[in-house]
């Protein structure tokens, strides 16, 4: 069964502190990983797609990065801003049709 | 225009109610997804339409009725709902049901109270 598993569920960062939010995944085949921010109450964001393995993207305080069983979102020097839920998905072919599998996601607090 | 929106952002209804959620999307997208989220929870994939065509239903039960009238425009048709179907309910597109190299663009959710 197709599984994504996000860590840790809960992070608390004072502002500058750089950290590492972590995305595994268990599909029949990958087609794409994604990576979200979600806001209380609001639609998620895209942030980053990923293909293969060894890809990076970087986009502000935030790189993601993949292997071939998970995917990092390292954030850099966090500001409150940055305050929010940070969603990973994989794309994966089924029933004739590509899915959309989220993770739990990881709920980032960065306090001042 | 780059966004998916929805309308209402706020709903309560009761169980004996008929509603409907709608959204919209200008991007030339041809795949149309609902998604239901739970508090504190991801989003679970409840339909997607390709085409105009429903390709896929996740068992969703028959009070949810989708309905897309054209490229652009889907609908969600509420009818005696429960309480339980309280939730934050998302609308996404896509270039195509093939995946999107750039990501799938959610609009800001209908907040649905069923009381």
């Amino acid at each position: 069964e197709d599984q994504v598993t996000q860590s840790p569920e809960a992070l608390r960062l004072q502002e500058g502190e750089s950290s590492s939010l972590n995305c595994s995944y268990t599909v029949s085949g990958l087609r794409g990983l994604f990576w979200y921010r979600q806001d209380p109450g609001k639609g998620p964001e895209f942030l980053f797609t990923l293909y293969s393995a060894g890809e990076e993207k970087e986009k502000e305080r935030l790189k993601a990065t993949l292997t071939k069983k998970e995917s990092f979102l390292h954030i850099t020097a966090p500001k409150p801003e940055d305050s929010a839920t940070y969603l990973c998905a994989v794309q994966t072919f089924s029933g004739g049709y590509n899915k959309l599998i989220f993770g739990a996601g990881t709920r980032l607090a960065v306090h001042p | 225009d780059t966004e998916v929106t929805q309308t209402p952002k706020h709903l309560v209804m009761g169980m004996t109610n008929k509603k409907s959620l709608k959204c919209e999307q200008h991007m030339g997208h041809r795949a149309m997804y609902w998604y239901k989220q739970k508090a504190k929870k991801p989003p679970e994939l409840m339909f997607v339409y390709s085409y105009e065509k429903l390709s896929i239903n996740e068992s969703v039960p028959s009070r949810f009725s989708p309905e897309c009238p054209n490229s652009s425009l889907l609908n969600l048709h509420l009818h005696a709902l429960q309480p339980e179907d309280s939730a934050l309910y998302l609308c996404a597109s896509s270039p195509r049901a093939g995946g999107a190299r750039d990501g799938y663009t959610f609009g800001s959710g209908t907040r649905l109270t069923v009381v």
